[in-house]
């Protein structure tokens, strides 16, 4: 079945670069998605990105997808204590409603 | 608009008692769902509507019910609450699957069993 990985916890400090890693088994995953979760809070679309691009960037966020390593990476450009999160990559199938989604990488911003 | 909207934010049950969970969307959505979140499992999928009338079964769905006789609104019943239930409860809906498909998110339930 699918299964998506990540690294539970990462730390940085505030202005540095953040990268949250993801991997998945699902070779017909097509979108893939990476959510941010606040505490006590529902889980925000950050951004997705379509399985036939290599990267998407959005501002702060860049995300690069290795389809040949089945490697998601969510990129955050001068990471602020506001970015304290949980961050979940999920994937789907193309013509697929449904989501399978990681653990959560849990960030927490130095300051 | 309001989105996902859940209510309770939270609630606390006996053991045995049976509860619904209400989630409603205005975005004329048909795609619902129901995930559970604890913690170091991420979110697993209980239940999903593919449109009024229409459910089935997800990853964990033993111990719940859905049903679906509006677009707006998927409710989730626990018929026996057990301790093992206890965890937070996100409903999503979206509009299209694809990149349309990303789901927009309630704020969730926290549900304890004691």
């Amino acid at each position: 079945g699918e299964d998506v990985e990540q690294s539970l916890f990462l730390s940085v400090r505030e202005g540095d670069s953040s990268v949250i890693n993801c991997t998945y088994t699902d070779s017909s995953s097509t979108y893939l998605y990476w959510y941010k979760q606040e505490p006590g809070a529902g889980l925000q679309l950050l951004t997705y990105i379509f399985s036939n691009m290599d990267m998407k960037q959005d501002q702060r966020l860049t995300v690069l997808l290795n389809k040949k390593d089945k490697h998601l990476s969510l990129r955050i450009a001068d990471t602020q204590t506001g970015d304290s999160a949980i961050y979940f990559c999920a994937e789907t199938e193309a013509g697929s409603y449904q989501l399978t989604f990681g653990k959560g990488t849990k960030l927490s911003v130095i300051p | 608009n309001a989105g996902v909207t859940q209510t309770p934010k939270f609630q606390v049950l006996k053991t045995g008692q049976s509860m619904t969970l209400q989630c409603a969307q205005d975005m004329n959505h048909e795609y619902m769902s129901w995930y559970r979140q604890d913690p170091g499992m991420g979110l697993r999928l209980i239940h999903y509507s593919v449109g009024a009338g229409i459910t089935d079964q997800g990853e964990v769905p033993n111990g719940y019910n859905v049903s679906r006789s509006t677009t707006e609104d998927f409710p989730l019943r626990l018929l026996s609450a057990a301790p093992s239930q206890t965890s937070v409860y996100f409903c999503a809906s979206s509009y299209e699957a694809g990149s349309n498909g990303a789901a927009f998110f309630g704020q969730g339930t926290r549900l304890t069993v004691v």
